[in-house]
């Protein structure tokens, strides 16, 4: 159980356009999401923390009108990188927390963002 | 500010081999600790989670401990093998500094090769 869904898991897009990334969990309800960013050799960055049918909460120096985030159901959340340049390519990775277990995450497989 | 260091960078073993990776974090106020395996170009796969009243867990081959109060905990895996490789990440759960949900905060990791 447990299992947390991503797609696409590769996008190569050019630059100034718009990419959407969805984030699903299979078999639980998600009460909240995670978006995390991971550059090569880097640790993963929290970007945003978003509660089912609110608004995201934005970590200090992310852009919340570049990522837009949308929670609509307990099930899927999307992160849409808009006008997307080169500096935004890197590995993104949602996680979600499930209700019954709230101390404990559990991750996406990743996109892999390429911005020509 | 929490900061979260994993110790080597990278490590090299022969199959077979016990080995031990280090993680530290600086703000011992945390809720729990979890040990992630990352696969190259994959997302997490948890392998240990350890609460912060407790002192290790224990999985198959897998031991992780906890010292809360010095910030320290070790990830214990005993005859590695081939398979093992991939880079382990540890993690710190927090609150946030101005109140609010927790988050995970995670350490650069530590990139383990087993030779055969």
């Amino acid at each position: 159980g447990a299992v947390v869904s991503q797609h696409p898991s590769r996008v190569i897009c050019k630059s100034g356009t718009s990419v959407k990334i969805e984030c699903r969990s299979l078999d639980f309800q998600a009460t909240t999401m995670f978006w995390y960013r991971q550059f090569p050799k880097q640790s993963l960055m929290l970007m945003a923390t978003s509660n089912e049918g609110s608004k995201a909460t934005y970590e200090q120096g992310v852009e919340k009108d570049k990522f837009l985030i949308n929670h609509a159901s307990l099930t899927l959340s999307t992160l849409t990188v808009t006008s997307a340049h080169p500096e935004d390519s890197s590995f993104y990775i949602c996680s979600a927390r499930r209700l019954a277990r709230l101390n404990e995450q559990f991750f996406g497989p990743g996109t892999r963002l390429t911005v020509l | 500010k929490q900061e979260v260091t994993q110790i080597p960078a990278a490590l090299s073993v022969p199959e077979g081999e016990n080995l031990v990776l280090n993680c530290s974090f600086t703000d011992s106020a945390i809720y729990n600790l979890q040990w992630f395996r990352q696969d190259p170009g994959k997302g997490l796969t948890s392998l240990l989670l350890i609460q912060s009243s407790q002192r290790e867990q224990t999985s198959g081959r897998l031991n992780a401990s906890l010292d809360k109060s010095s910030g320290r905990s070790t990830l214990y895996i005993a005859a590695s093998q081939p398979g093992d490789s991939a880079t382990y990440l540890c993690a710190v759960r927090q609150a946030w500094e101005w109140g609010g949900s927790e988050k995970l905060v995670f350490g650069k990791g530590t990139k383990l090769t087993v030779n055969p």
